[in-house]
């Protein structure tokens, strides 16, 4: 079956550094793949996606880019900002986001310190 | 903000009574799905909706059902609710082959 494994922290930074998420994936086809972020007391939000292999999915500074040969999906930021914590889920879809439901990570809680 | 409401928000529940959980959405979307939301587990679906009266379990469905006799509503029932289904759920909806898109999630507490 299909499988999503990340970093579940807490991850602490300070503001204005580098944040990478890990995110590696197990499909058995073609899946897209998906980052959300949940804000305290919040539903979850798309973050950014990627639909196929090599491409890159971008959004308020973060970028993911679909690594098929290594099968990561690892999301950055280059510098981030205290109202960027959060929890960030990693999640693929086979079915491209519909049908048959997403397959989330844990989630990785991530706290920024001004 | 995708159309997506979920009620209540917040219900305490006792071990052994049926409680129902709402998604209605506005958008018109096909598919609609029920997740629950654990620590330590990420979100897991429990079943989901591919349109009107058609519906399929999910990873987690045991002591779940649901129903949708119209496109924008889908109910959730726990038909005799157990402290094991004490949760965040949350309501998502989609078009096919898009991304989707969450409701604001109802906190349930079974004692």
């Amino acid at each position: 079956g299909n499988s999503v494994t990340q970093m579940e922290g807490p991850v602490t930074l300070s503001e204005e550094a580098f944040l990478t998420i890990n995110c590696t994936y197990t499909a058995t086809g073609y899946p897209s793949l998906f980052w959300y972020v949940q804000y305290p007391g919040e539903g979850l939000q798309l973050l950014l996606k990627a639909t196929k292999a090599d491409d890159k999915g971008s959004n308020k500074g973060f970028e993911a880019t679909y690594r098929k040969e290594t099968t990561s999906f690892h999301l950055e930021k280059g510098s981030v900002q205290v109202s960027d914590s959060a929890v960030y889920f990693c999640a693929l879809s086979e079915a491209g986001g519909g049908a048959d439901g997403l397959t989330f990570g844990k989630g990785t809680h991530l706290i920024i310190q001004p | 903000d995708a159309g997506i409401t979920q009620s209540p928000r917040h219900k305490v529940t006792e071990t052994g009574t049926p409680v129902t959980l709402r998604c209605h959405q506005t958008e018109n979307h096909r598919y609609m799905y029920w997740y629950r939301q654990d620590p330590g587990h990420g979100l897991r679906l429990i079943h989901y909706s591919y349109g009107v009266k058609d519906t399929d379990k999910g990873e987690v469905s045991d002591g779940y059902s649901v129903s949708r006799s119209k496109t924008e509503d889908f109910l959730l029932t726990l038909e005799s609710a157990t402290s094991s289904q004490t949760s965040v759920y949350f309501c998502a909806i989609s078009q096919p082959s898009y991304e989707q898109y969450f409701g604001p999630g109802t906190r349930l507490t079974v004692t």
